[in-house]
């Protein structure tokens, strides 16, 4: 089966510790995306890649940090200089060229909880 | 940034009624897709629209592309339980980047 899949589902860690989730599709996408949601509120772009070994910065890149070294995988780092980093990470992928790469697909999610 | 302004950000209806949210926005709009999010889990794609009028169906939704490219509408006819979920309009901006703009949701309930 085809999909996007982030792992762990939860993640508890201690203040101070960089941390890294996972996000791995086999769709053959080439963008990427990574999205953070908290209780109530929309989806907030931190990163995207349209492409292996490039990315841009989101609304919210601050204290984050991805890489692209292959097509299916684009994993994210929380710093330590994130200061509000406990919410739930979205990662997302699309195909392009436009329309069709407007279609994002979503993983499960990981929930962050700092503690 | 661009906002989208998603309404009524929750609904309590009974099972079997119809349901009706929508996106508005100041700004025009190419392209707005709809998703349904369960509890703890990613958004899942329902319906995705491209051009100004265009009225797409996806079993008992529907979805509209308002003509004047600010606003998008979702109907859920004859709800069931499982319609349960937070719905979520995002939309990409003429003259704007690749990156989707999203609204806030709208949390729906459907008492059996």
């Amino acid at each position: 089966d085809g999909g996007i899949t982030q792992s762990p589902k939860y993640l508890f860690r201690k203040e101070g510790q960089n941390v890294t989730l996972s996000c791995e599709q086999n769709l053959n996408h080439d963008a990427m995306y990574w999205y953070r949601q908290d209780p109530g509120q929309g989806l907030r772009l931190i990163y995207y890649s349209q492409i292996v070994n490039d990315f841009q910065k989101g609304d919210i890149a601050e204290g984050y940090s991805v890489s692209r070294e292959k097509k299916e995988s684009f994993p994210l780092t929380v710093t330590s200089a994130q200061k509000n980093p406990t919410a739930f990470y979205l990662c997302a992928s699309s195909i392009l060229p436009p329309p069709a790469y407007n279609e994002q697909f979503f993983g499960p999610g990981t929930r962050l909880t700092v503690l | 940034g661009q906002q989208l302004n998603q309404s009524p950000q929750s609904m309590f209806i009974q099972e079997g009624e119809d349901v009706s949210m929508n996106c508005t926005s100041s700004s025009i709009f190419n392209t707005w897709l709809w998703y349904k999010q369960d509890p703890g889990e990613g958004p899942v794609l329902l319906i995705a629209l491209y051009k100004a009028g265009e009225l797409t169906s996806n079993g008992r939704l529907t979805a509209q592309f308002g003509i004047t490219r600010k606003d998008s509408f979702l109907n859920i006819s004859a709800s069931i339980p499982s319609d349960v979920g937070i719905y979520f309009c995002a939309g990409l901006y003429k003259g704007g980047s690749e990156k989707l703009v999203f609204g806030k949701g709208t949390k729906l309930t459907v008492n059996p």
